[in-house]
């Protein structure tokens, strides 16, 4: 099937600094786009969505571009903290799978102090 | 309340087993799904719950068997399984209102399963 797959699998990253995670995606028909944060021995955490109708979304230190033009999803963590070092997922789904959500591969970020 | 509960944490059974999953939620939300967690692995969906009936089935052997007893429950009833299920089981839910419309799915701390 069509996949949501990461361009990096990890990303190291200094405290204070921005992060931004990539994701690509290939299913033409995705328009809900999904991050999850996932710490170690927990359940994914939603941090935020954008709809296809949108290209950018802003949440509490985090932004969400969506590029449907070449099928790219990215999330921004503005003044990365060390509790941010977690995997981060990006899912997508579509209306004709009722939304049933595909993750892609994950990305481990790690903050560095 | 905007948390989805899952029992028990963890779980160890033979593969003569029979055991249940648990989850529960209090948001209201009228779709429900279970997922499978390999480690350093993304989520794989199992099943999905909308108004209490089963709407997707990820072809999922009939060792793992859902139940949705009411709005606010979801079950997953084990039995025979193989060391191969071992994994982090997620429970999530969502809104779900209206179909084909998209909803944020929220989800449990997960039941980590051993079969030995």
């Amino acid at each position: 099937g069509e996949s949501v797959g990461l361009h990096l699998p990890t990303l190291s990253v200094q405290e204070g600094d921005n992060s931004i995670i990539n994701c690509a995606y290939s299913n033409s028909a995705s328009d809900y786009f999904i991050w999850y944060k996932q710490e170690s021995g927990k359940g994914p955490q939603f941090i935020i969505d954008i709809r296809s109708n949108m290209d950018k979304r802003q949440g509490q230190r985090v932004t969400v571009l969506l590029n449907k033009t070449v099928k790219h999803l990215s999330l921004q963590i503005a003044a990365t903290q060390p509790g941010d070092s977690a995997v981060y997922f990006c899912a997508e789904g579509d209306r004709d799978s009722g939304y049933a959500l595909n993750f892609g591969k994950g990305t481990s970020l790690l903050v560095t102090p | 309340d905007t948390e989805v509960t899952q029992t028990p944490k963890h779980l160890v059974m033979g593969m003569t087993n029979k055991k249940s999953l648990k989850c529960e939620q209090h948001m209201g939300h009228r779709a429900m799904y279970w997922y499978k967690q390999k480690a350093k692995k993304p989520p794989e969906l199992m099943f999905v719950y909308s108004y209490e009936k089963l709407s997707i089935n990820e072809s999922v052997p009939s060792r793992f068997s859902p139940e949705c007893p009411n709005s606010s429950l979801l079950n997953l009833h084990l039995h025979a399984l193989q060391p191969e299920d071992s994994a982090l089981y997620l429970c999530a839910s969502s809104q779900g209102a209206q179909p084909k419309v998209a909803y944020e799915q929220y989800f449990g701390p997960g039941t980590r399963l051993t079969v030995t």
